[in-house]
């Protein structure tokens, strides 16, 4: 059975930094891109970046471009988030979620953990 | 940025009816679309993917259609547990986008 179990989300203040990771298993991780979503309180799903199988290739939503650093240790069946600058609107739940199909790139996500909550608030 | 405008914003149905969620594409996504089920608290299930394929596990009341801009998702006959947001998603063009989401409810 899929499981992806985010952790280290938390409180910060604005302008402060975070890194969530997610722990996979239950699949051969290092075969799947994996991505990050983020939902904002009583809204919708934003998709904010995705990183290939193998560790080499990303993309990000411009509203997290040059903040958010997306990366992975497949030794250790693990993604990351490192956030940096974070703003009020940051604020969110973070699913990491696991392509559908091995080796590409920007398919669809079968599989989400449960989220770690982001607060951003002075 | 392709944009995803789904509607109605919400349905309000009763078990056994059968529900049209609609999805539109701000340009030609092919048929690179996907729907998503999430419930109060949970995280998103996939439901369709490819407009039309049904992810595993998922039964068979869940149908999708459509290709371009259009696409539809249809639940056959409401079961209880379908009470739901439903989101659609495209994979056609960076970046990744998902639809406002429709609230189906009792």
């Amino acid at each position: 059975e899929v499981q992806l179990l985010e952790s280290g989300g938390g409180l910060v203040q604005p302008g402060g930094s975070l890194r969530l990771s997610c722990a996979a298993s239950g699949f051969t991780f290092s075969t799947y891109a994996m991505s990050w979503v983020r939902q904002a309180p009583g809204k919708g799903l934003e998709w904010i970046s995705i990183l290939s199988h193998t560790g080499t290739n990303t993309y990000a939503a411009d509203s997290v471009k040059g903040r958010f650093t997306i990366s992975r240790d497949n030794a250790k069946n693990t993604l990351y988030l490192q956030m940096n600058s974070l703003r009020v609107e940051d604020t969110a739940r973070y699913y990491c979620a696991k392509e559908r199909v091995a080796t590409v790139l920007g398919y669809y996500f079968d599989s989400w953990g449960q989220g770690a909550q982001v607060t951003v608030s002075s | 940025e392709i944009v995803l405008t789904q509607s109605p914003a919400t349905l309000s149905l009763s078990p056994g009816e059968r529900a049209t969620l609609s999805c539109r594409a701000s340009q030609s996504v092919s048929n690179f679309v996907a729907w998503y089920q999430q419930k109060p608290d949970q995280a998103p299930r996939l439901l369709i993917y490819d407009a039309s394929k049904r992810a595993t596990g998922i039964p068979a009341r869940f149908s999708g259609s459509g290709s371009g801009t259009d696409f539809t998702l249809t639940i056959s006959s409401l079961e209880p547990e379908d009470f739901a947001v439903y989101y659609c998603q495209q994979r056609s063009n960076w970046p990744l986008t998902f639809g406002g989401g429709t609230k189906v409810e009792i």
